[in-house]
């Protein structure tokens, strides 16, 4: 079947760097997404990955290893508005989007 | 960003029912979605919109019908609802539902609670 894994909760500083890791296993692989949740609005877009590799944008970061069905985002110099569920979804060969349960990040100040 | 808007924003229904939830999206995509995300679980891909025609029913029960009359515009009809519907549905939409940098622009949703 396909799967995405990710944390359900981490917990970081202001100002620190926080790591969210996203495993995948899906039929077919045509790329990797990740949104930012705030409760109560909408998941907007963050990034996309579709190579292996790193893709900076400002703060945020996202990383990708085909090889490893495995995906990262890093953000940086934290922020108390980074507080938030992102979510990590992978497409399929269909060109279908498989959702994980999406991390809720907790910025403590 | 008000590229994808929803209404109502929260919802409170009984189980004999009908009400219907509408979506509009202003970015002239031709793809449209409905999803449903319950508490700590994924999104659940409920039905894809493709140029107004129907390409994805992920079987869904029949209490949950949709009509999309064009490209901008999509309803969610809600019928003699469970309480395990209750949940957050959120409608995105995508240039045309293809393609391999397609990316999903979300409206905020309608917070759902099935009495």
């Amino acid at each position: 079947g396909q799967n995405i894994d990710q944390p359900t909760e981490m917990t970081a500083t202001e100002g620190a760097i926080v790591q969210i890791n996203c495993t995948y296993q899906t039929s077919g692989f045509n790329g990797l997404f990740w949104y930012q949740q705030h409760a109560g609005e909408a998941p907007t877009f963050l990034s996309y990955n579709v190579l292996d590799g790193l893709e900076e944008k400002g703060r945020f970061s996202s990383f990708l290893s085909r090889s490893k069905g495995y995906s990262y985002l890093l953000l940086k110099e934290l922020q108390m508005k980074d507080s938030a569920s992102y979510l990590c979804a992978a497409r399929d060969s269909n060109y279908q989007l498989i959702w994980g349960a999406g991390t809720k990040l907790i910025i403590k100040p | 960003e008000t590229g994808v808007t929803q209404t109502p924003r929260h919802l409170v229904m009984g189980m004999t029912n009908k009400k219907s939830l509408k979506c509009e999206q202003h970015l002239g995509h031709n793809a449209m979605y409905w999803y449903k995300q319950s508490a700590k679980k994924p999104l659940e891909l409920m039905f894809v919109y493709n140029f107004k025609e129907q390409t994805e029913n992920n079987s869904v029960p029949s209490r949950f019908s949709p009509e999309c009359p064009n490209s901008s515009h999509l309803f969610l009809h809600l019928h003699t609802l469970q309480p395990e519907d209750s949940a957050l549905y959120l409608c995105a939409s995508s240039q045309d539902g293809g393609g391999n940098q397609e990316t999903q622009y979300f409206g905020p949703g309608t917070r759902l609670l099935v009495l």
